[in-house]
């Protein structure tokens, strides 16, 4: 069975630097895809990347990026210029290839991030 | 379009009391899911749904039952609630592909407490 592991269960970082959240995780499967939501107080889930395991480029989005290292099972989020809006639960989930037939993600147990001004 | 509609948005409820709480989608989305979310648990999976009229088992079922008679709707139930089953409750929808690459679309939960 696949498991995420989120290591950090809190980190801070001050407002305008940088931070990285790290995940592993562990699966047999070759083909997967990897997500990072954020949830702020709102408690609404937002998809902040996604990754495609046979992709080797890691995905970007405006100051959010990943280093996905498939052979060590690793995904970490940095989030650069961190802003007071990026304080939230954090969290990493696996979504298997699982041809139709579940297609759930599993989730890890998530980071809080807060933004110091 | 509204997405993934939750209702209620918190409820209280006393032990051995029951509820349903209802997942509305209007996207067309074949597969529902029903999740929980505890403090330093993550999202936890209860039920999910296929397609209209199935239904299947997740992590954590237990005490839990759900219905899928519409495509667009999916109820969780509890028939009997015990204060364990104090949490957040959301749901989330995709469409059918075979791939992990679909993104779930979440509600904005359900914050239901047992006294």
């Amino acid at each position: 069975a696949q498991t995420v592991t989120q290591s950090q269960p809190e980190m801070s970082v001050q407002e305008a630097e940088t931070v990285t959240l790290s995940c592993t995780y562990d699966t047999s499967e070759s083909d997967y895809y990897l997500f990072w939501y954020k949830q702020p107080p709102s408690r609404q889930m937002i998809l902040v990347i996604r990754q495609e395991a046979y992709k080797q480029q890691n995905a970007t989005e405006n100051r959010f990026s990943v280093n996905f290292q498939k052979a060590a099972k690793s995904f970490s989020l940095k989030i650069s210029d961190s802003q007071l809006g990026d304080a939230a639960m954090y969290f990493c989930a696996y979504g298997g290839d699982y041809g139709g037939s579940q297609g759930n993600l599993i989730f890890g147990k998530g980071t809080k991030l807060s933004v110091k001004p | 379009n509204a997405g993934v509609t939750q209702t209620p948005k918190f409820r209280v409820l006393k032990t051995g009391q029951s509820m349903t709480l209802l997942c509305a989608q209007d996207m067309n989305h074949e597969y529902m899911y029903w999740y929980r979310q505890d403090p330093g648990m993550g999202l936890r999976l209860i039920h999910y749904s296929v397609g209209e009229g199935t239904t299947a088992k997740g992590e954590v079922p237990d005490g839990y039952n759900v219905s899928r008679l519409k495509k667009q709707n999916f109820l969780l139930g509890l028939e009997s609630a015990a204060p364990s089953q104090t949490s957040v409750y959301f749901c989330a929808s995709r469409r059918k592909t075979n791939s992990g690459a679909n993104v779930l679309t979440f509600g904005a939960g359900s914050r239901l407490t047992v006294l």
